[in-house]
């Protein structure tokens, strides 16, 4: 079985310190796709990047860097120099080869205080 | 611009009650979603569709029907029979299998 676990319920830093949001991933496929998505107040997610399991470069965009490591199955997220418009909601996501859809993690709340 | 509309925003009914919730896309996706947010337990899929005309059930169709009679739209009705319905709801769509999903801002319903 798929399955996507974000142990960070809620996490609170301070503006300008770095933070690593944590998820681990559950699954039997070779080939499989992981996503993170923010979710601001607002309601919308929106799409922050996609990974596929052949592909373990980590990346760069900005503060944002992925720490992808198959062999222990996780996918974490680091802030650089977090800043109080990064306070959202935050969701990982598997999506296997075989199936057509994603299964998303409980999230993790950031509140980023100046 | 291209994207996702969910109207509306806050939805209100009584137990018992069907309410169907909207959902526009005009981004010439094929596939579009239909999922739940509740706190603490992220999003479950309700119901999702590939095509025109075509449908398949998610995690928790229980008490909740769809129809997809064209493309841009794929609305979605909470029955009676639902019986924890008050949430928010997502839509999405994408275009492409391995295209990441784009979202609405959600619809969120209160039934007392």
């Amino acid at each position: 079985a798929q399955k996507v676990t974000q142990a960070q319920t809620e996490i609170s830093v301070v503006e300008k310190e770095d933070v690593t949001l944590d998820c681990v991933y559950e699954t039997r496929d070779t080939t499989y796709y992981l996503f993170w998505y923010k979710q601001p107040p607002s309601g919308e997610l929106v799409f922050l990047i996609r990974r596929n399991s052949f592909d373990e470069q980590n990346e760069i965009s900005g503060r944002y860097s992925w720490n992808f490591q198959k062999s222990t199955s996780s996918f974490n997220f680091t802030i650089t120099a977090s800043q109080v418009v990064d306070s959202a909601v935050y969701f990982c996501a598997l999506r296997d080869g075989g199936y057509n859809k994603l299964i998303f993690g409980a999230g993790t709340r950031l509140a980023v205080h100046p | 611009d291209g994207g996702i509309t969910q109207s509306p925003k806050y939805l209100f009914r009584k137990e018992g009650q069907n309410v169907t919730l909207s959902c526009e896309q005009n981004l010439n996706h094929d596939a579009m979603y239909w999922y739940r947010q509740d706190p603490g337990q992220g999003l479950r899929l309700i119901y999702y569709s590939q095509i025109v005309n075509d449908f398949q059930k998610g995690d928790i169709a229980e008490g909740y029907s769809v129809s997809r009679e064209k493309k841009e739209s794929f609305p979605l009705t909470v029955t009676s029979a639902q019986k924890n319905p008050t949430a928010f709801y997502l839509c999405a769509s994408r275009q492409g299998t391995n295209s990441p999903l784009h979202f609405g801002n959600g619809t969120r319903l209160t039934v007392t």
